[in-house]
């Protein structure tokens, strides 16, 4: 597609539920990312996705967080348990390569509340 | 890890008037990155600019790599360039780290 798209938009979820958020990069990039954006926090980095290798999770906030890329291509973010300080925008990005060029492109973002 | 400070945190502009945005960070890096979020929420590419001078239209950045800052300049604002403007910076691992932006509200 034209740029990253993400879905759903809107998530509304009630406390110690399960949540997926899903991500379809640029077409021909190979890396993705994950963020997020809190009014505590700011945008803060969660994963990182490079072809094949073993993705960087160093900035996943818990266990409860995990992200998957099948294909090398579409990802989706799993939240297990959900809390309410997981409320909060979650952006996904991707870029060309990741290594010679390395330019992120944002989606719309997934907006998450859990009541 | 590194820090990002911008400045200033927020800005009130008369629709024509020029205005500057400063990006400071604590350490070397390999790529800096300006944005725009719109009040829509969406993260708007400006310039890729880890070293050097680039200009699109209205708008202008430098960074000066040596020195551990970056400058952006918007010239002859508009209402359109009402929004949130985000300075990141990837020192290594290709995470971005974000400043905490500045609020621009330009008014006619």
């Amino acid at each position: 597609g034209a740029g990253v798209s993400q879905s759903p938009s809107n998530k509304v979820t009630e406390k110690g539920k399960d949540v997926e958020l899903r991500c379809d990069p640029i077409s021909g990039h190979t890396a993705l990312y994950w963020y997020r954006q809190s009014l505590g926090q700011g945008l803060e980095f969660l994963i990182y996705f490079q072809g094949n290798s073993a993705p960087d999770k160093s900035g996943l906030p818990s266990d409860r967080f995990s992200a998957e890329r099948t294909g090398g291509s579409v990802s989706t973010l799993t939240i297990q348990r959900t809390q309410q300080e997981d409320s909060a925008v979650y952006l996904c990005a991707s870029s060309l390569d990741g290594w010679t060029y390395n330019e992120q492109f944002f989606g719309p973002g997934t907006r998450l509340t859990v009541l | 890890g590194i820090q990002v400070e911008q400045s200033p945190p927020d800005l009130i502009l008369q629709e024509g008037a020029n205005s500057t945005l400063r990006c400071n960070f604590s350490d070397s890096v390999n790529n800096l990155q300006w944005f725009h979020q719109n009040p829509w929420g969406q993260l708007i590419n400006l310039f890729y600019i880890p070293s050097g001078t680039k200009q699109n239209g209205r708008l202008s950045a430098t960074t000066v790599a040596t020195e551990r800052y970056s400058l952006l300049y918007i010239s002859s604002s508009q209402t359109t360039d009402s929004g949130v403007y985000f300075c990141a910076v990837e020192r290594y691992g290709n995470k971005l780290v974000f400043g905490a932006g500045t609020i621009l509200r330009v008014k006619s």
